[in-house]
């Protein structure tokens, strides 16, 4: 089946500093990409969905210039978190779709800013 | 306004009984509605998806209804089993000019031995 690999699982920062959270499809081309956040005991919230080659479409909220997004090639979409600070704090997890069946989650990043 | 709601309260049941897990939305029009499984610390795992034009899909202990005109999805597992303790996700694909998933608050399941 499917799979999306992400990297870091885990990651901690100092406040200001910026991090780059990586999202890879592993068997499959992704022209579309998405990028959640989770807080403890809460769902899933989109940021934003992420194409190949083109603008990364943002939700309402989410400040794009802190949440940079690049879709650089088919396979990989990465999410920097940059001058983060200790409310960036939470679970970041991707996802893809394969044909037309359902999504596939990475593992999820846990970021931590201190 | 919109919104998607799941049981407010933790489900716990005994082993060996069938768990019942509701989705209820208001002002959406998903073309298709998923439900997946989350594990603590994890990302979601996809289960099931059902269309709007069906009425019922089955996985094997798995089954999902889906009810447009009461806005509404129940999640059945048949013979539950501890290891089927998670939280459970509801979520509506929109299909909107681009694909677009909006998740549920889940339902945390505890199947009891």
């Amino acid at each position: 089946g499917a799979v999306v690999s992400q990297h870091p699982s885990r990651v901690i920062c100092k406040s200001g500093t910026s991090v780059k959270i990586e999202c890879r499809s592993l068997d499959f081309q992704a022209t579309t990409m998405f990028w959640y956040r989770q807080f403890p005991k809460q769902s899933l919230m989109l940021m934003a969905t992420s194409n190949e080659g083109s603008k990364a479409t943002y939700e309402q909220g989410v400040e794009k210039d802190k949440f940079l997004i690049n879709h650089a090639s088919l396979t990989l979409s990465t999410l920097t978190v940059t001058s983060a600070h200790p409310e960036d704090s939470s679970f970041y997890i991707c996802s893809a779709m394969e044909g037309d069946y359902g999504y596939t989650f990475g593992s999820g990043t846990r970021l931590t800013v201190v | 306004s919109q919104k998607i709601e799941q049981n407010s309260e933790a489900l716990n049941i005994q082993e060996g009984k069938t768990a019942t897990l509701t989705c209820n939305y208001t002002n959406y029009s998903p073309a298709y509605l998923q439900w997946y499984r989350q594990d603590p610390g994890r990302g979601p795992v996809f289960l099931l998806l059902i269309r709007e034009n069906e009425k019922e899909k089955r996985k094997e202990r798995l089954k999902v209804t889906f009810d447009t005109t009461l806005k509404q999805s129940l999640f059945h597992i048949t013979a539950s089993q501890p290891a089927d303790s998670a939280t459970y996700l509801c979520a509506l694909d929109l299909q909107t000019s681009y694909d677009k998933v909006i998740f549920g608050p889940g339902t945390s399941l505890s199947v009891i031995p």
